[in-house]
């Protein structure tokens, strides 16, 4: 089945221990892309990736990090995570064709205490 | 940045009842895309359009894109129960996608 995943699903974790969220998957798609989303705030985009090695900054990168080391893996890092950081994270992937459709994983609800 | 922005933030409508929810934006874009929530689970795509298209359907749902008014248009006609969910335009310019803060329908039965 295609599809993306995240892991964790739930994380209640305390400011400034090292985490790392998970994404894969199996579609082979080119772009990968993390976002967040806050009450009222919609979606923003964090970090995207339109191949392995090439990254780039989305909207609100601060405190975060990512890697694209293999095509269907892209997980988001937070160093130091802060209580501001708490938030619904959804990672999403496409094809690479100039804005096709993406395809969102069930998403990721961290709280930072 | 927060490109699209929807309108209203939230309607309730009667089933069989059409919905229509509109998405305004502020810059230059490749795309336009709506996509449907349920209740914090992911987003699941439901239509795209292009900066050169002007009306597209697919089944029960009609959008509209104005680039000379930086606006789109989503219409659902005939709704179910089903159709209850959060609805978010989203605008690529660049790869970059942008998603306003999104409509919630409600369908009553």
């Amino acid at each position: 089945e295609a599809q993306v995943t995240q892991n964790p699903r739930y994380l209640i974790t305390v400011t400034g221990k090292k985490l790392t969220v998970t994404c894969s998957q199996n579609m082979n798609h080119e772009y990968m892309s993390w976002y967040r989303q806050d009450p009222g705030l919609g979606l923003r985009q964090i970090y995207y990736s339109m191949n392995v090695e090439v990254t780039d900054k989305g909207d609100v990168p601060e405190g975060y990090k990512v890697s694209r080391k293999e095509k269907r893996n892209f997980p988001l890092i937070l160093e130091s995570p802060s209580p501001n950081q708490t938030s619904l994270y959804f990672c999403a992937s496409s094809l690479l064709n100039r804005g096709g459709e993406q395809y969102f994983g069930p998403g990721t609800r961290l709280t930072v205490t | 940045s927060q490109q699209g922005e929807e309108d209203p933030q939230a309607l309730s409508i009667q089933e069989g009842e059409n919905a229509t929810m509109n998405c305004s934006y502020k810059t230059s874009i490749n795309n336009l895309q709506w996509y449907r929530q349920n209740s914090g689970r992911g987003l699941v795509h439901l239509i795209l359009i292009r900066s050169n298209e002007r009306e597209k359907h697919s089944g029960r749902l009609r959008v509209t894109l104005d680039t000379s008014k930086k606006s789109s248009s989503l219409l659902i006609t005939a709704s179910r129960a089903a159709d209850t969910a959060s609805y978010f335009c989203a605008t690529d310019n660049d790869y970059k996608l942008s998603f306003g803060a999104g409509t919630t329908v409600t369908v009553r039965a």
